[in-house]
């Protein structure tokens, strides 16, 4: 059974860096693109970016100059920072799978547990 | 960004109703839509793929229909277990974007 697990700093001050990581447990890494998709506190779903084994990656326009993906094969884990956080970074940060292998443009069947991440002076 | 719009944000209904949740997108993404169901403090459960394919596990009660820019999910038969909340996403996009939400509420 593969799961997802991730973990990372829960609590960071503005201008601070987010970082992330997510682990793939029990299953195939490479071959699959692997997204990063936040929530903030009542509200709806914001994907992020995404980055294959190779460290390809594909970031939202909005996020670009402030987010970088990156992947250690040797651990089957990919990680996220975001620089310069402000309060309306505040979510809760998911990684997910793209369904589909060797495919940008994806629905997602796996998702982590999720970490909150609060930003505050 | 292709916009997807959700309707309605909040739905009541009662054990054994069939429900419809609307989901449009702002220009066409042909079939690549997905649905995911997310109870509170989890991670979203994916349900549908492709407009219209059920994810593995996923009871038959739960179908999806549509395709261009309007589409559908119908849950038969509500069960205690669907009192959630809703999502689209669209991949038809090299970004992909989730729908507000529809929040399934016991009537």
């Amino acid at each position: 059974q593969v799961q997802l697990q991730q973990w990372g700093a829960g609590l960071l001050k503005p201008s601070e860096t987010l970082s992330l990581t997510c682990a793939v447990d029990g299953g195939s890494f490479s071959g699959y693109y692997w997204s990063w998709i936040r929530q903030p506190p009542g509200k709806g779903l914001d994907w992020i970016g995404e980055i294959n084994h190779s460290g390809s990656t594909n970031y939202k326009p909005s996020f670009r100059g402030r987010v970088t993906m990156s992947v250690d094969t040797s651990k089957n884990q990919v990680s996220l920072k975001l620089t310069s956080v402000t309060a309306a970074d505040t979510a809760v940060y998911f990684c997910a799978r793209g369904r589909i292998p060797a495919r940008f443009k994806n629905a997602f069947d796996l998702w982590g547990q999720g970490t909150m991440v609060t930003v505050s002076s | 960004d292709i916009q997807m719009t959700q309707s309605p944000s909040t739905l009541s209904a009662s054990v054994g109703d069939r429900v419809t949740i609307t989901c449009r997108a702002s220009q066409s993404i042909s079939r690549w839509l997905a649905w995911y169901q997310q109870k509170p403090g989890k991670a979203p459960e994916l349900l549908i793929y492709k407009a219209s394919t059920l994810e593995n596990g996923v009871p038959s009660r739960f179908s999806g229909s549509g395709s261009g820019t309007e589409f559908t999910l119908t849950i038969n038969s509500l069960q205690p277990a669907d009192f959630a909340t809703y999502y689209c996403q669209q991949y038809d996009d090299y970004s992909a974007t989730f729908g507000q939400g529809t929040k399934v509420e016991i009537k």
